[in-house]
């Protein structure tokens, strides 16, 4: 059964990057089926989509946080990551990561989440 | 940027039928999906592809499109059926993830 598991500081400073990491077991990160992602929630507030990465290192952001945001991947570890730059309070929430199950439909491809991590909870704070 | 809109919250006693719909302008040419995120939890998909249902979802859920509004359909809501609701979908290009506000429903 894949699982995802992600992992990183709990606090990081204002102005400070924001680095998780996501950990696969139980499947292939390098699958041809999936992209892989990231997505937040702030306290209190609804989903938040922040991006996608492809096995190949194929990458699409939101473009509300595309001058901030960096995901990466490693075969070789199973593992993607997200970098989030310049991070203020505003970037206080709680992170998941996702497999990204692709569809493949005439003139509309697309993806969405079918796999979930547990979420791991970061606070921008001095 | 695209956007999808839900109502806020939907209210029903237990036994009834709960809606909740989404609107988005791609929506014609693009599937809507919905997610359950109880408090605490992770969000777990309940309807995906507009209307299919993955294994382990209750036979209760169930979801269809129509034009720029997508509805989730809970008949017979049940207690444990309180939660946040979330619709998803993507961009006209297919590459970017887009969710709903969310719907809180309250079942009581």
């Amino acid at each position: 059964q894949l699982q995802l598991q992600e992992s990183g500081p709990g606090l990081v400073k204002p102005s400070e990057t924001l680095s998780l990491t996501c950990t696969v077991s139980g499947g292939s990160i390098s699958s041809s089926s999936y992209y892989w992602g990231w997505i937040r929630q702030p306290p209190g507030k609804g989903l938040e989509w922040i991006g996608s990465i492809y096995y190949s290192g194929s990458t699409y952001y939101n473009p509300s946080l595309k001058s901030r945001v960096t995901i990466s991947v490693d075969t070789s570890k199973n593992q993607f990551s997200l970098k989030l730059s310049s991070v203020t309070a505003a970037d206080t929430a709680v992170y998941y990561c996702a497999r990204l199950h692709i569809v493949v439909v005439p003139a509309a491809i697309h993806y969405y989440m079918d796999v979930w991590g547990k979420g791991t909870t970061v606070t921008v704070s001095s | 940027s695209y956007e999808l809109t839900q109502p806020p919250s939907v209210s029903v006693s237990p036994g009834q039928t709960a809606r909740i719909t989404c609107s988005g302008d791609a929506l014609p040419k693009k599937y809507a999906y919905w997610y359950q995120q109880k408090s605490g939890q992770a969000p777990v998909l309940v309807i995906y592809e507009d209307s299919k249902r993955p294994s382990g979802i209750p036979e209760r859920f169930s979801g269809s499109s129509s034009g720029t509004m997508a509805t989730l359909t809970i008949s017979g809501a049940q207690v444990e059926d309180e939660a946040d609701y979330y619709c998803y979908s993507t961009d006209s290009s297919g590459n970017h993830g887009v969710f709903g506000g969310g719907t809180k429903l309250t079942v009581l």
